[in-house]
């Protein structure tokens, strides 16, 4: 079965760059798996900040970009505010028309 | 404006079973694969299943598979998802979302429908 990891949490100062990864247990993320990178506040439904790797989503700010670091998908967000502080959810297509998310990072910006 | 409604939520026994709808507006429904995406209570999320287009093709999670059949109707701008034998894990709030190819997101989201499954 293909799991999906990400880091459970993470801590950024205001205004520090943090990185978040997405890995897979069968092997390396590549732009093959087309990652998309979710923005999830309570009660909210997900907010597409990076598809296909690395495309910024239509509205989303320059501060977050979207790489392959390794053998990871990344995600990386610059000068980080405090409304940035919520769940980050990666999602990769895993082959034969299956997508999986990963757990899901939780971020505090303190 | 482009927008994905869900519905047919609601509380089951164990066992049972519950149709949800997702009804498309101002995009071409036709032309978009979608998919259902689950999240249960305080958890992350989790890809369900998804159709293609012309709903000939269909793709299930595991954990879903042979329980759970995803149907549209493109005349009525409408997704099902038909859930059987469901499960307390099951519980969950259930999104529908399109996509219009691998290099696109899952985009837009409908607000989701709450399915509750008691033992």
């Amino acid at each position: 079965q293909t799991v999906v990891t990400q880091e459970p949490s993470f801590s950024v100062s205001p205004g520090g760059t943090v990185t978040l990864t997405c890995d897979l247990n069968s092997g390396s993320v590549s732009s093959s798996h087309y990652p998309i990178w979710y923005q999830q506040t309570p009660g909210q439904t997900p907010r597409t900040l990076i598809y296909n790797t690395n495309t910024r989503s239509s509205g989303v700010p320059d501060r977050f970009s979207g790489s392959i670091l390794g053998n990871k998908a990344a995600l990386t967000i610059t000068g980080a505010q405090a409304d940035d502080e919520c769940d980050y959810y990666c999602v990769v297509h895993v082959g034969s028309g299956i997508w999986a998310f990963g757990g899901g990072t939780k971020l505090t910006v303190l | 404006e482009v927008q994905l409604v869900e519905s047919g939520g609601g509380l089951v026994q164990s066992g049972g079973s519950l149709r949800l709808s997702c009804t498309a507006s101002g995009f071409r429904f036709s032309s978009n694969w979608m998919h259902w995406v689950r999240q249960a209570p305080g958890k992350g999320l989790v890809w369900v299943s998804r159709i293609s287009p012309d709903g000939s093709s269909t793709t299930y999670a595991d954990s879903v598979k042979g329980r759970f059949t995803i149907f549209r109707d493109n005349a009525k701008n409408t997704l099902y998802l038909q859930m059987n034998s469901l499960r307390v894990e099951d519980t969950a709030m259930y999104y529908c979302a399109s996509k219009s190819d691998y290099t696109y997101p899952f985009d837009p989201w409908g607000q989701g429908t709450l399915v509750t499954v008691s033992s």
